[in-house]
């Protein structure tokens, strides 16, 4: 969706670095949520945020970290303690008053390990 | 927690022949039943989705029907062409999860022309 953009699409790291994931949305949703995708694979849940200054962590947290200051604005972090972070990450947002309601995508970022 | 399914992983029909994809999940407080279509590199995106007051949904070559009873929905295309081969996920959510979402592993789509 035009609504949400992830950034950057490619992303290198290092051993023992630390490094952010941006997530920007427009569509004044209240929710937002980071998933992982293995090659093959489905979309797992790291951590998700109902409202501003809120979030929970999903099935797949360990080694992750996010904030949520802004409501347009959830950025992930994939801290060194990730021992395996190379993975198709995608970020959604949803209308936050209720859960019934479709999520809508970013394009992803790439993460890979040097 | 809520254990969702998804059946086939894997569909290879003949352009113009239907498939159907059938997902089943645990949470019987689910209320909202949507399917999302990711082609190869792509961000998922909403296809069609259904709530629990409705029994089935069509918008053109595209169904949903549910079975709240059964606890399982299901996605139908009918007609089916070279640009409908991708990955399809159903993510069923309700009231017990609340914004939690556990997507289904996947179903991959291949339409052979």
């Amino acid at each position: 969706d035009g609504g949400i953009t992830q950034s950057p699409k490619y992303l290198f790291r290092k051993e023992g670095q630390n490094v952010t994931l941006s997530c920007e949305q427009n569509l004044n949703h209240d929710a937002m949520y980071w998933y992982r995708q293995d090659p093959g694979q489905g979309l797992r849940l790291i951590y998700y945020s109902q409202i501003v200054n809120d979030f929970q962590k999903g099935d797949i947290a360990e080694g992750y970290s996010v904030s949520r200051e802004k409501k347009e604005s959830f950025p992930l972090t994939v801290t060194s303690a990730q021992k395996n972070p190379t993975a198709f990450y995608l970020c959604a947002s949803s209308i936050g008053t209720v859960s019934n309601q479709p999520q809508h995508f970013g394009d992803g970022t790439r993460l890979s390990i040097l | 927690g809520e254990n969702v399914e998804q059946h086939p992983s894997t569909l290879s029909v003949q352009e113009g022949d239907s498939a159907v994809i059938k997902c089943t999940y645990s949470d019987s407080a689910s209320n909202y039943f949507p399917w999302y279509k990711q082609e190869l590199g792509k961000r998922p995106q909403l296809i069609i989705d259904i709530r629990s007051n409705v029994g089935e949904k069509k918008d053109q070559r595209i169904a949903v029907t549910l079975n709240k009873t059964a606890k399982h929905f299901s996605l139908h295309i009918t007609e089916t062409q070279p640009e409908d081969s991708a990955v399809y996920f159903c993510a069923p959510r309700g009231n017990t999860g609340g914004f939690k979402t556990i997507f289904g592993a996947g179903t991959r789509l291949f339409v052979k022309a």
